[in-house]
Order: C-alpha cells, then sequence, then structure tokens
C-alpha cells in the first residue's frame, strides 16, 4: 500500500521568508502532483512532476522530484500572504494506474 | 460555461435515500474521477473512469455506484446514503492522465442525517 507523508502538517512563516515543504512516499511512482486548496474551495494544480530530477517553477514556488529517494519538495521563495493555503503532494500508485494518493496536506499560513 | 461543473453544491439527505451528485465538464477529457475529502483522511479516490462506458473502482468504493453513458457526465450515486457518507465531494477531469494535471469542479458539500 502506498503511504504519502507530508511535512510539516502546519506552517507558519513570515512574509519575506524561505521554506520548504516535504512530500515522502513509500513505493516506486514516477509521478508526483502538487495542488493547492483555499479554505472552501476546490484543488487547483500547481505542478505535474513527471520523472526523476523533474524541477518546475512557478512564480514563489518551485517543486522537485527525487524518484529515487521517494522524496518531492515545494519551496517557497519570499513567502506573501497570498500563498497563503493548503498544500497537498498526490503520488500514482503505480506503473499503469490511474490512481492517485493524497499526502494529508500542509496547511500554510504566511504572516506579516 | 466551460469547464467542470458539479451540482447541486450543498445537500442534505437523509440515511437510507438515495441521492446523485453530478459533474459535467465541457472539454471532452477522456478522464474522470470522484474523490471524497474528509478531515483526518484527506482525498480518497472512489471511482474513476478512463473512457465513456469504461469505469473502475478507486479506494473507497463501497456504496458508491457510477456511470458514464457520456463522455462530459460522470454522475455518482449513493445508493443508500449512511452518516458515514457525510463528505465533501469532488468531481476531477484530465484530458491526458496522468501524464497531464486533473482539473477539480467546485465540489458537493453532502450531509446525511
Amino acid at each position: 500500500e502506498l503511504k504519502v507523508e507530508q511535512n510539516p502538517l502546519f506552517l507558519s512563516m513570515q512574509e519575506g521568508k524561505n521554506y520548504t515543504i516535504y512530500c515522502n512516499y513509500s513505493t516506486t511512482s514516477d509521478r508526483l502532483y502538487w495542488y493547492r486548496q483555499d479554505p472552501g474551495k476546490s484543488l487547483e494544480s500547481l505542478f505535474v512532476l513527471l520523472s526523476n530530477g523533474a524541477v518546475k517553477q512557478e512564480g514563489r514556488l518551485m517543486a522537485s522530484l527525487d524518484t529515487k529517494a521517494r522524496l518531492s519538495t515545494l519551496h517557497i521563495t519570499a513567502a506573501v500572504h497570498d500563498l497563503s493555503a493548503t498544500y497537498f503532494c498526490a503520488v500514482l500508485v503505480g506503473a499503469g494506474s490511474y490512481q492517485l494518493t493524497f499526502g494529508k496536506g500542509t496547511k500554510l499560513s504566511v504572516i506579516p | 460555461d466551460a469547464g467542470i461543473t458539479q451540482s447541486p453544491r450543498y445537500k442534505i439527505t437523509e440515511t437510507g435515500r438515495q441521492v446523485t451528485l453530478m459533474c459535467h465538464q465541457t472539454w471532452s477529457h477522456s478522464y474522470m474521477f470522484w474523490y471524497r475529502q474528509d478531515l483526518g483522511h484527506g482525498l480518497r479516490l472512489i471511482y474513476y473512469s478512463a473512457a465513456a462506458d469504461i469505469t473502475d473502482k478507486g479506494e473507497v468504493p463501497d456504496g458508491y455506484v457510477v456511470s458514464r453513458s457520456k463522455t462530459e457526465n460522470f454522475p455518482l450515486t449513493l445508493e443508500s446514503a449512511t452518516r458515514s457518507q457525510t463528505s465533501v465531494y469532488f468531481c476531477a477531469s484530465s484530458g491526458g492522465w496522468p501524464d497531464t494535471e486533473a482539473f477539480f469542479g467546485q465540489g458537493t458539500r453532502l450531509t446525511v442525517v
């Protein structure tokens, strides 16, 4: 059974600071996805990481994937209040599968 | 409107009743999914579909039924609602799964009393 662990689960950070959210998973997979969810809202796709070593950046967010370590990171640079949300990583269960297993999410609060 | 829409947005139903949640997408995406989101469990896949008339079970399919007679619609039916099915339900679609992102609907908050 694939397990996906995010840490931290809660993160309070000051505006302007940098931080990293970690996503570890327990079995081999080469597809990892990051989503953002605002309170009471839907999920918004941030990144799709398709191979080992993949790195993608959008604005103040950068995601990377190390399939050998079974680890993805979401790095936040110079945080702003608008980044406050819950961030989920999700991992494809296995080759030929269509199923995602989600982490429990990291609730990020960016404070002035 | 273009995109993926769910209806209703909110629903209260009684235990034992049948209820259907609707999902409609305008992109002609092949892949569609139903997830439920619960505190402490995160998002879990209920059912998915790779194309019209092709559906398969996800992680938590018991008590749910799906159909997909048309590419754009993927309704989820709770045959006999139970309180444990109180949740927020999200539908999603993707044109190039798993190599491209899945787009999520706005969700349906279902309460079973």
